[in-house]
């Protein structure tokens, strides 16, 4: 079974600086989607980002980068010039090519404060 | 994209009682999926809902205690029956629009049992 790991409960980063949120993943499939969705208070889900495994090239969405190594089965998450409107809980998902498309797998969350 | 509404937003329950949460998408969807979301975690899927057959249940999660209904192809619903204080969470509806990669979620709804 597939497992998706965020070894950070908490972040903190300055407004204006960088902050990378870290996930790792555990699978035995070559083809895959990886995601970071984001929860503010509101908690709402929105997706920020999307990677899909046969990509070699790291996705990026304005501020948002990730740092995909498949071999490591990392996915980080990299968010640049961090805005207040930026704290929340960021979710790292993992998700079968193929599979059940609404079968994502969360990690247990890393929530990330902006100080001003 | 799509847009997902939830009713209620909030409750506050009784244990022994039952809650009936509503998700209405304004585009037609194959696949509906509900998840909990237990306070301070992650989010677990707890069933899919396919239009005209029943919902397909995760491990740990049955139809007596879920009930859930897809009448048609822009609603489900999602009933909490015999509700303990166990069962308080978040329970989110989510979709994925047909050909297309990304997962949609509503707002949620927050359930108290007292």
């Amino acid at each position: 079974a597939q497992t998706v790991t965020q070894s950070q409960p908490e972040m903190s980063v300055q407004e204006a600086e960088t902050v990378t949120l870290s996930c790792t993943y555990d699978t035995s499939e070559s083809d895959y989607y990886l995601f970071w969705y984001k929860q503010p208070p509101s908690r709402q889900m929105i997706l920020v980002i999307r990677q899909e495994a046969y990509k070699q090239q790291n996705a990026t969405e304005n501020r948002f980068s990730v740092n995909f190594q498949k071999a490591a089965k990392s996915f980080s998450l990299k968010i640049s010039d961090s805005q207040l409107g930026d704290a929340a809980m960021y979710f790292c998902a993992y998700r079968s090519y193929g599979g059940s498309q609404g079968n994502l797998i969360f990690g247990k969350g890393t929530k990330l404060s902006v100080k001003p | 994209s799509a847009v997902i509404s939830q009713k209620p937003s909030r409750d506050i329950c009784q244990r022994g009682t039952s809650l009936t949460i509503q998700c209405q998408v304004d585009s037609q969807v194959t696949m509906m999926f509900w998840y909990r979301q237990q306070p301070g975690q992650s989010l677990t899927l707890i069933a899919t809902a396919n239009q005209g057959s029943e919902a397909t249940y995760e491990s740990g999660f049955v139809i007596d205690k879920f009930p859930i209904s897809r009448p048609n192809l822009t609603f489900s619903t999602l009933t909490v029956s015999n509700m303990s204080p166990e069962d308080s969470s978040i329970y989110l509806c989510s979709v994925v629009l047909d050909n297309y990669n990304e997962q949609f979620f509503g707002p949620g709804t927050r359930l108290t049992v007292l």
